[in-house]
């Protein structure tokens, strides 16, 4: 039990259609994150949320909108993906003031993706 | 900006073995630096965590790492390994007071034989 649960664990999805992954956090954090782990290349943040405002989106493209409508929950939603869009998506959790303060990040355990 | 670097994709050790995880950072001063382990289909656990003080941490599962200036390293050690440490392992790097949070390293496979 990582106090972090993300659903599905695993999505199959047509490049046409629209789908959400959803994200509990169970920790009191007020930061949250979504992460994108591709086969042979490093993690890669796609956004951060803070106080439930964005406060960073990695040039990630348009078809990944997030949503954080609270301190505890944390959405992507998809639509119109590519097959090179199939990964690993993993959130993620923290307890931050202003800025980075290095406190431990808490990840789920992830919902694999893929595309067809 | 900060950047990590693994330089193992894969290591192989028998159990009972010793093990060097090397990871090398790039950044202007002293980041903090993180060793996270993946096992197959979950997420990440934090292994150890150096923000500052001394450069020898102890973390979880009988691991430890040192952060050097120079070179640039925070490698983990294990002095005996064990089959279930058997996982990617990752290195990460922060800037203090960056709103980025972590630059994650490629990470390092580490298979163990019986």
């Amino acid at each position: 039990e990582t106090g972090v649960t993300q659903t599905p664990r695993h999505l199959v999805m047509g490049m046409t259609n629209k789908k959400s992954l959803k994200c509990e956090q169970h920790l009191g954090h007020n930061a949250m994150y979504w992460y994108k782990q591709s086969a042979k290349k490093p993690l890669e943040l796609m956004f951060v949320y803070s106080l439930e405002e964005r406060v960073e989106n990695n040039s990630v493209p348009s078809r990944f909108s997030p949503e954080c409508p609270n301190s505890s929950h944390l959405f992507l939603h998809l639509h119109t993906l590519q097959p090179e869009d199939s990964a690993l998506y993993l959130c993620a959790s923290s307890q931050e003031s202003t800025g980075f303060s290095g406190n431990t990040i808490y990840f789920g355990e992830g919902s694999w993706l893929t595309v067809v | 900006a900060q950047s990590v670097t693994q330089p193992d994709i894969h290591i192989t050790v028998s159990e009972g073995a010793s093990l060097e995880l090397r990871c090398n950072y790039s950044y202007g001063a002293t980041p903090y630096l993180f060793w996270y382990v993946q096992s197959p289909g979950q997420g990440l656990q934090l292994l150890l965590k150096y923000f500052s003080g001394d450069t020898l941490v102890q973390g979880i599962k009988g691991f430890e790492a040192e952060f050097k200036r120079r070179p640039s390293s925070f490698n983990r050690r294990k002095p005996s390994v064990h089959w279930s440490d058997a996982a990617e392992y990752f290195c990460a790097v922060g800037a203090p007071g960056s709103a980025r949070q972590l630059t994650f390293g490629s990470g390092t496979q580490l298979t163990v034989l019986p």
